[in-house]
């Protein structure tokens, strides 16, 4: 069955620090990862996703995430974060076959200054 | 803006009645899925339609129901509402090619925040 982790409930970084937000998934077949961010009462935004090739993804908002099909891993990375990115981060990944999405349990980040 | 229509935006109702929340997927979207979210919650999935058809069920209860219409736009009828039905329920749509291998993401709209008093 497919279905994806989120270990952590919560993170903290300081401002200007880099931000790791960490997701595990389980697939039969070719995994298609997906993140997003969905701010206070605002729908889900779409940041980046991974379907083939090159295992360092680039999205919006200066993100990026790292497959790792040994770990079965997608972590959401940034170099350098900011206030404005304090918000709920989910990882999903989707059955290409019968199109359903599996959503992670999110993850809150919280950015300080 | 994602393209994807939801209304109403919010709603406060009674325990034991009937709303019906719609949504408008984004131009050429075939696929719509519903969520749930509740206070402090992750996704729930609902009910995905493509294409006027039902193509997949999630946790949906019995006293709730959807359907897609012809033109696409969709509908969530919650009836018999009690208070744990109090959340935020999201619509999202992708291209959806039915059977068809797929890797498209989701696009979500704003939500429609169902209160129930």
């Amino acid at each position: 069955a497919q279905s994806v982790a989120q270990p952590e409930d919560q993170v903290n970084v300081a401002e200007g620090n880099p931000l790791t937000v960490k997701c595990t998934y389980s697939v039969s077949g070719n995994p298609y990862l997906f993140w997003y961010v969905q701010y206070p009462n605002r729908g889900l935004q779409f940041l980046l996703k991974y379907i083939t090739g090159d295992n360092l993804v680039k999205g919006s908002y200066g993100f990026e995430a790292e497959f790792n099909k040994s770990q079965t891993s997608f972590h959401l990375k940034k170099p350098s974060a900011l206030v404005s990115d304090s918000a709920l981060y989910f990882c999903a990944v989707r059955d290409g076959s019968f199109n359903k999405f599996y959503f992670g349990s999110g993850t809150k980040l919280n950015v300080k200054p | 803006d994602s393209g994807v229509t939801q209304t109403p935006k919010h709603l406060i109702t009674a325990t034991g009645q009937r709303v019906t929340l719609r949504c408008s997927p984004r131009s050429g979207d075939l696929s719509v899925y519903w969520y749930q979210q509740s206070l402090d919650q992750g996704l729930q999935f609902l009910i995905q339609y493509y294409n006027g058809e039902e193509r997949a069920k999630g946790n949906i209860l019995e006293r709730f129901s959807a359907q897609q219409f012809p033109d696409l736009h969709s509908e969530l009828n919650l009836s018999s509402l009690e208070l744990g039905d109090s959340a935020l329920y999201f619509c999202a749509s992708s291209v959806g090619t039915g059977r068809i291998m797929n890797t498209g993401e989701l696009f979500f709209g704003e939500g429609s925040r169902l209160t129930v008093l």
